[in-house]
């Protein structure tokens, strides 16, 4: 059974970059074509989508988020990654990798092409504090 | 940038009794590009459904979901202790930015 557990420093300076790793086990993050996505969720308010990157490499990322962040992925160690450069206070929150299936993903030599097939493998999240 | 906006805030009811959540997009969406998502307090979201209207692996037939164009519904029957969460419903925005609700909180009345 896939796991995914988040890593990374819970307190960041403002101004500083924010770095979180998340780990995969069961499995192998470049078995089939799923695409692996971060969200986080800051207190007392509702989900925010930060972005998402296929194993081919292709990103997509929130707007609102104005160039600062980046995912990458490296498939030997299993694992993919977030940056987020020049925090605020705005940006404390939990954050949660997860496992994205875009139409079109395959699994198991089967590809399915006619939804978005959502994302159905969390990280227990951590909580990450921009404070100094 | 779509935004989608979910009602009620908070909907309160008793075990037993049925559910039903709202998910309004800014503008007309494919019913195929949504998901809905179950979050209780201290834990990750979990998938409910996808495509609008299919269930999760393991999701109960007491979870549906309808819609298209602007207006979605979430369904839960039967309300179980289990159930009282907060729900969010998210569009796969494909080449543009996805994008969640701010989230309905079910709550026991």
């Amino acid at each position: 059974q896939v796991q995914l557990q988040e890593s990374g420093p819970r307190q960041v300076m403002p101004s500083e970059t924010l770095s979180l790793t998340c780990s995969l086990s069961g499995g192998s993050i470049s078995s089939g074509s799923y695409s692996w996505s971060w969200i986080r969720l800051p207190a007392g308010k509702g989900l925010e989508w930060i972005g998402r990157m296929s194993t081919s490499g292709s990103t997509n990322y929130n707007p609102s988020l104005r160039g600062r962040v980046s995912i990458s992925i490296d498939t030997s160690k299993n694992q993919f990654s977030l940056r987020l450069s020049s925090v605020t206070a705005a940006d404390t929150a939990v954050y949660y990798c997860a496992r994205d299936r875009p139409p079109g993903y395959c699994s198991r030599s089967t590809c399915h092409s006619y939804y978005y097939y959502g994302m159905d493998v969390w990280g227990q999240g951590t909580t990450v504090t921009v404070s100094s | 940038e779509i935004v989608l906006t979910q009602s009620p805030g908070t909907l309160s009811l008793s075990p037993g009794e049925t559910a039903t959540l709202s998910c309004r997009a800014s503008q007309s969406l494919s019913s195929n590009y949504l998901a809905w998502y179950q979050q209780k307090p201290g834990q990750a979201p979990s998938l409910l459904l996808y495509g609008s209207g299919s269930r999760a692996t393991g999701i109960p037939d007491r979870f549906s979901g309808s819609g298209s164009g602007t207006d979605f519904t979430l369904s839960i029957s039967r309300l179980e202790p289990d159930d009282f969460a907060v729900y969010y419903c998210q569009y796969y925005g494909s080449s543009r930015p996805d994008t969640f609700g701010q989230g309905t909180k079910l709550e026991v009345q």
